[in-house]
């Protein structure tokens, strides 16, 4: 079965500093991943997205993440946080074959942003 | 404007009042999902829907129906709401394959 970790709960970061954000993933194949925002009392927001290709993704709102088969990772980063970035990150997996609906979500980090 | 609509935002109700929760998208999508969000749990993954008559249970389906009988409806019914069954509901919606999910506003539901 397919699973996610997210391994921090809550993260906080001052303003400008850099941030990287933790995602495990196990999956018998090869994944589809993705990292969504919520921001508090919104729906989720897709920031990227990676099933093939260069291992480096660019996503909206200045961040990126990187595919590590080997180490079963997908780490989100951005080099300079605003305090707006202050939201919930999930780390989703799916199947490459299958649909988009069959998504398995972390269990989220919380980000705080100080000023 | 794309987007996906949930109604109510908010309801609180009583054990074993049968209530629906009605989800809506304008983008013609085939793929729509429902997800319930709990604190600790992250999203987890109730029912999806592939297209209008076929639909299919996720992870945790038990106290819940769905029906497809429209492309851009796929209401949530609890037909007999328990305690456990509060929590933060999401819709979702997709194209075919693999894009990305749109996800409605939410609806936070408490039972009592």
């Amino acid at each position: 079965a397919q699973s996610v970790t997210q391994p921090d709960i809550h993260i906080t970061v001052s303003e400008g500093a850099s941030l990287e954000l933790r995602c495990n993933y196990s999956y018998g194949a090869t994944p589809y991943l993705f990292w969504y925002v919520q921001s508090p009392g919104q729906g989720l927001q897709l920031l990227l997205k990676y099933f093939s290709g260069d291992t480096l993704v660019q996503g909206i709102k200045g961040f990126e993440a990187e595919f590590k088969r080997s180490q079963s990772s997908f780490n989100l980063r951005k080099p300079s946080v605003h305090w707006s970035d202050a939201a919930e990150y999930f780390c989703a997996v799916g199947p490459l074959t299958g649909t988009a609906s069959k998504l398995t979500f972390g269990t989220g980090t919380r980000l705080q942003v100080t000023l | 404007e794309a987007q996906v609509t949930q109604n109510p935002r908010y309801l609180i109700t009583v054990t074993g009042k049968k209530l629906t929760v009605t989800c809506s998208q304008n983008m013609n999508h085939e793929y729509m999902s429902w997800y319930r969000q709990d604190p600790g749990l992250g999203l987890r993954q109730i029912y999806y829907s592939m297209n209008v008559e076929v639909t299919d249970k996720g992870d945790v389906p038990e106290g819940y129906k769905v029906s497809r009988k429209e492309k851009r409806n796929f209401p949530l019914i609890l037909e007999s709401p328990s305690p456990n069954q509060t929590s933060l509901y999401f819709c979702a919606s997709t194209r075919t394959g693999w894009n990305e999910q749109y996800f409605g506003p939410g609806t936070r539901l408490t039972v009592t």
